[in-house]
C-alpha cells in the first residue's frame, strides 16, 4: 500500500534555531501534501496544504514565515520551523492523498528547549 | 460550517468486551466518512471509510462502522476488543474541498 515517510521522528532543538521536517511519498506521486499539528491530547489541526511547484496554502492563524513549506518534487514536501521557540513544541504530521485516500507519516515530535 | 463531535474523551473497556465509539457530524450533504486510529508513537492508520452504498462498512482489525443518515452518526464498533486496540481513535468526515475535519478523538483504554 501507499506509504508516507516522515523524518525525523523526533527532534530536540535549541530556541532560536530552525528545524526541517521531511515528508516523502514512497511509492506514489503526491501533487498535494498536508501538514498538521497535534497538541497533547488534542486533535489534528491543519496548518497548510503543500502544492508541488507552487506556494503552500496556509490556514488562518498559521504564520507562513514561521512555518516554511517547500514542495519541490512530487514525492517530497518539507516543513521548516524557523526560529523555533518552546511554544512550537508539538507533534507535526504530514499527509498525502492517493486515489481519494489520505496516508499519513509517522509524525515528528519537536521539542524546543 | 461542517463539524464533527466525538462526545467521549476516553472510554475504558474490559478485554474481550464489545466497543462502540460515537461520532456525530454536521454537514449539509452526506460526506465521506473515515475512522482513523493513532497508536502511541505511530502514525495515523485508516480503519475504515464510507463513501456510499451499504451503510455498514467493515474495516481492518475487526472494526466496523454504521452510517445513520437520520442521526448524522458514524459510530465505530468492535465485538470483542483486544489489549492491542488501546489507542486514540479519530472520526473524520471529509468536506467538499477534500479536507478531513477531525474530531477531538476518543482514547480507548483496555482493562485486563
Amino acid at each position: 500500500g501507499a506509504v508516507v515517510s516522515q523524518h525525523p521522528s523526533w527532534v530536540i532543538c535549541k530556541s532560536g534555531t530552525s528545524v526541517k521536517i521531511e515528508c516523502r511519498s514512497l511509492d506514489f506521486q503526491a501533487t498535494t501534501m498536508f501538514w498538521y499539528r497535534q497538541f497533547p491530547k488534542q486533535s489534528l489541526m491543519l496548518m497548510a496544504t503543500s502544492n508541488e511547484g507552487s506556494k503552500a496554502t496556509y490556514e488562518q492563524g498559521v504564520e507562513k514565515d514561521k512555518f516554511l513549506i517547500n514542495h519541490a518534487s512530487l514525492t517530497l514536501s518539507t516543513l521548516t520551523v524557523t526560529s523555533a521557540h518552546p511554544e512550537d513544541s508539538s507533534f507535526y504530521i504530514c499527509s498525502a492523498r492517493r486515489e481519494g485516500e489520505a496516508f499519513f507519516g509517522q509524525g515528528t515530535r519537536l521539542t524546543v528547549v | 460550517a461542517q463539524s464533527v463531535t466525538q462526545p467521549d474523551i476516553h472510554i475504558t473497556v474490559s478485554e474481550g468486551a464489545s466497543l462502540e465509539l460515537r461520532c456525530n457530524y454536521s454537514y449539509g450533504a452526506t460526506p465521506y466518512l473515515f475512522w482513523y486510529v493513532q497508536s502511541p508513537g505511530q502514525g495515523l492508520q485508516l480503519l475504515l471509510k464510507y463513501f456510499s452504498g451499504d451503510t455498514l462498512v467493515q474495516g481492518i482489525k475487526g472494526f466496523e462502522a454504521e452510517f445513520k443518515r437520520s442521526q448524522s452518526s458514524f459510530n465505530l464498533r468492535k465485538p470483542s476488543v483486544h489489549w492491542s486496540d488501546a489507542a486514540e481513535y479519530f472520526c473524520a468526515p471529509e468536506d467538499s474541498n477534500y479536507q478531513l475535519i477531525w474530531g477531538a478523538g476518543t482514547k480507548l483504554i483496555i482493562k485486563p
